[in-house]
């Protein structure tokens, strides 16, 4: 079946990085666009980031543009967060999500993974 | 203060029936399909409606979507315990995806 695994997640300094990853399985992740969703403590949903399914074009949120970086790897089905500069401020857990259809066909979020948390505090 | 404005919270006994409202603008609900997603306690979401009022299959019925202009709804008919969660509208602004602030809906 679909799934999608993040890892990565953890406790990190101000103005340290991280990376995350997340794991794609039972489908063509070549094909699909993926994207980053963030969730504070309490709080509700915040978009990240998306990258086209060949990595030709990505988006970001204006709260992480120039902090974030998305890439993907489809050699190895996985998606990835480059975040630096973490303030505290970026304290969610993260989720991976899949474009709804392939190749930008379908523009909902479906499935998402179960998410990492990351905590930034000194 | 989210692109998207969903009310806090609604609530209503069982077996009855909820509305939750998303209201935007023509740079986003106007001119984009919303999607609606499901978050239970502890959870990751969970994709209700795409397209504005389509359901994936395993979702039932009882969830219902529409779209007119700048607002959408999200509908759920019979009400049951299980249905307590937050629940959020998606759509997207200039190739930037924007969410509501989440609904928590209640069973009385």
């Amino acid at each position: 079946q679909v799934q999608l695994v993040e890892s990565g997640g953890g406790v990190v300094q101000p103005g340290r990085s991280l990376r995350l990853s997340c794991a794609a399985s039972g489908f063509t992740f070549s094909s699909y666009g993926m994207h980053w969703v963030r969730q504070a403590p309490g709080k509700g949903l915040e978009w990240v980031a998306i990258i086209w399914y060949d990595g030709s074009h990505k988006y970001y949120a204006d709260s992480v543009k120039g902090r974030f970086s998305i890439s993907r790897d489809n050699s190895k089905n996985t998606l990835y967060l480059q975040m630096n500069s973490l303030r505290a401020e970026d304290t969610a857990v993260y989720y991976c999500a899949r474009d709804g259809g392939p190749w930008g066909s379908g523009d909902w979020f479906d499935p998402w993974g179960q998410g990492t948390l990351v905590t930034v505090s000194s | 203060q989210s692109v998207l404005t969903q009310p806090p919270s609604v609530s209503a006994a069982p077996g009855q029936k909820v509305t939750i409202s998303c209201s935007g603008s023509s740079s986003n609900i106007g001119n984009n399909y919303v999607s609606w997603y499901q978050q239970l306690p502890g959870t990751a979401p969970k994709l209700l409606i795409y397209e504005n009022n389509k359901r994936p299959s395993g979702i039932p019925d009882r969830f219902s979507g529409s779209k007119s202009g700048t607002s959408a709804t999200l509908g759920i008919t019979g009400l049951q315990t299980g249905d307590e969660a937050d629940y959020y509208c998606g759509t997207w602004d200039s190739s930037l995806s924007v969410f509501g602030g989440g609904t928590k809906v209640t069973v009385l």
